[in-house]
């Protein structure tokens, strides 16, 4: 089955700095990939998501790229705040409505 | 809207004993699906539900069963409970199973086994 990979484990950035996180998947026809949020106590949150028909996807602080020949798509976040600190887990699917997870990576901003 | 409501939040179980979740989505979505959270294994895919009927499977043991209503709501089932079952149970429901748009997540069903 697919699997996702997830770096690094744990980020650590300064309040207005950018934040990178890097998803690997293995299976080809895998065509969506969303990325979600997870605040302690909740359950993820879907926060962006991209096709495998596009390259780029941007919503206000947050971006999400997809590199399909080399099987990686990358989670942005730019001018971090204290808010954005949790585990963002990114996912992959064939659209057959079932989500490959990646083991997440804590993100810390630090004020 | 109202979201995906789980109950209960949380649960204390003894080796050996059963227990139901339960789960209903989102008004209008009819898929539901169900994962098992932990710190070691992540996010792991337990089965989905569309329309009454189970249409994916993971790779869990036969211990762990669903079931979905004609209103959409959703129950899992776990017997035999063991001290690996503790976990957050997450229901995830989504609009519609041919084009996937991805979940709206519940907040978890926290069970500890003892």
């Amino acid at each position: 089955g697919e699997n996702v990979e997830q770096h690094p484990s744990t980020l650590s950035v300064q309040e207005g700095d950018s934040a990178v996180i890097k998803c690997t998947y293995s299976d080809s026809a895998s065509n969506y990939f969303p990325w979600y949020k997870q605040e302690l106590g909740k359950g993820p949150q879907l926060i962006i998501d991209i096709r495998s028909n596009v390259g780029e996807k941007k919503d206000q602080r947050i971006a999400v790229t997809l590199n399909k020949t080399a099987k990686h798509f990358s989670l942005h976040i730019t001018e971090t705040q204290p808010e954005d600190s949790a585990v963002y887990f990114c996912a992959a699917s064939k659209g057959n409505n079932r989500l490959a997870f990646g083991k997440g990576n804590q993100v810390v901003v630090i004020p | 809207k109202a979201g995906v409501t789980q109950t209960p939040r949380y649960l204390i179980k003894t080796r050996g004993q059963q227990v139901t979740l339960s789960c209903s989505p989102i008004s209008g979505h009819r898929s539901v699906s169900w994962y098992q959270q932990t710190p070691g294994q992540g996010l792991q895919f337990l089965f989905e539900y569309f329309s009454e009927t189970q249409r994916n499977k993971g790779n869990f043991p036969g211990r762990f069963s669903g079931r979905q209503f004609s209103n959409s709501r959703s129950e899992m089932n776990v017997s035999t409970l063991e001290l690996g079952d503790s976990a957050l149970y997450l229901c995830a429901s989504s609009f519609d199973s041919l084009s996937f748009y991805g979940y709206t997540f519940g907040s978890g069903t926290r069970l500890t086994v003892v």
